[in-house]
């Protein structure tokens, strides 16, 4: 079946340009989880999404980044005015109504 | 402190070895626990679930001792497709994960 997709695979893109990133989750699935990976590191939370609302935000670094989800399904991760730091992999999970998430292979986000 | 703990490594072992990795978690409330996978420049995936009682899955095992607020993760007979980053990952409320920094596994021939 269909996991979880994100697009673009990959985006280069100049210091103060907007980006924005894409996620499909499994259908079905009513949890979205962002996250972000930079080189080496672990996964940071980003914002989490139950239906169409995020209960959770607290991870969204700036109020350079928002995110939203429409009709419970697809959810678009959009980074206002990118800065250098921004430059990480982005990734997406979904899970049903259990922790056990299925991620999606991710954005490469590069800003120069 | 990070709310889950554990050594980046690498741990480097010959392939047939046995390799055991430690976790610490600081939220006495958590509720779930679990170990990914992270293959490199790939996404986590779920290797397993950490129960109270210990569990097996083939040639990985995975503990949990509460009261230390400790989960272990033990690879038996290492194979070398067993090269990859292992996330200790706990469940504190609702679906939230909190994912520790990952111990990074190399197996040799």
């Amino acid at each position: 079946g269909a996991g979880v997709s994100q697009s673009p695979s990959n985006k280069v893109t100049e210091k103060g340009k907007d980006v924005e990133l894409r996620c499909d989750p499994i259908s079905g699935h009513t949890a979205l989880y962002w996250y972000r990976q930079s080189l080496g590191q672990g996964l940071e939370f980003l914002i989490y999404f139950q239906g169409n609302s995020a209960p959770d935000k607290s991870g969204l670094p700036s109020d350079r980044f928002s995110a939203e989800r429409t009709g419970g399904s697809v959810s678009t991760l959009t980074i206002q005015r990118t800065q250098q730091e921004d430059s990480a992999v982005y990734l997406c999970a979904s899970s049903l109504a259990d922790p056990n998430q299925f991620f999606g292979p991710g954005t490469r986000l590069t800003v120069l | 402190r990070k709310e889950v703990e554990q050594d980046p490594g690498p741990f480097n072992v010959p392939e047939g070895a046995t390799v055991a990795f430690n976790c610490t978690y600081s939220n006495s409330a958590s509720q779930s626990f679990f170990w990914y996978r992270q293959d490199c420049r790939k996404e986590p995936k779920l290797l397993m679930s950490v129960y109270s009682s210990g569990n097996e899955d083939g040639r990985f095992t995975a503990q949990l001792n509460r009261a230390s607020q400790y989960i272990s993760l033990l690879i038996r007979d290492s194979k070398l497709s067993d090269s990859a980053t292992y996330l200790c990952v706990v469940n504190n409320a609702g679906n939230m994960l909190t994912f520790g920094g990952g111990t990074r596994l190399m197996v040799k021939p």
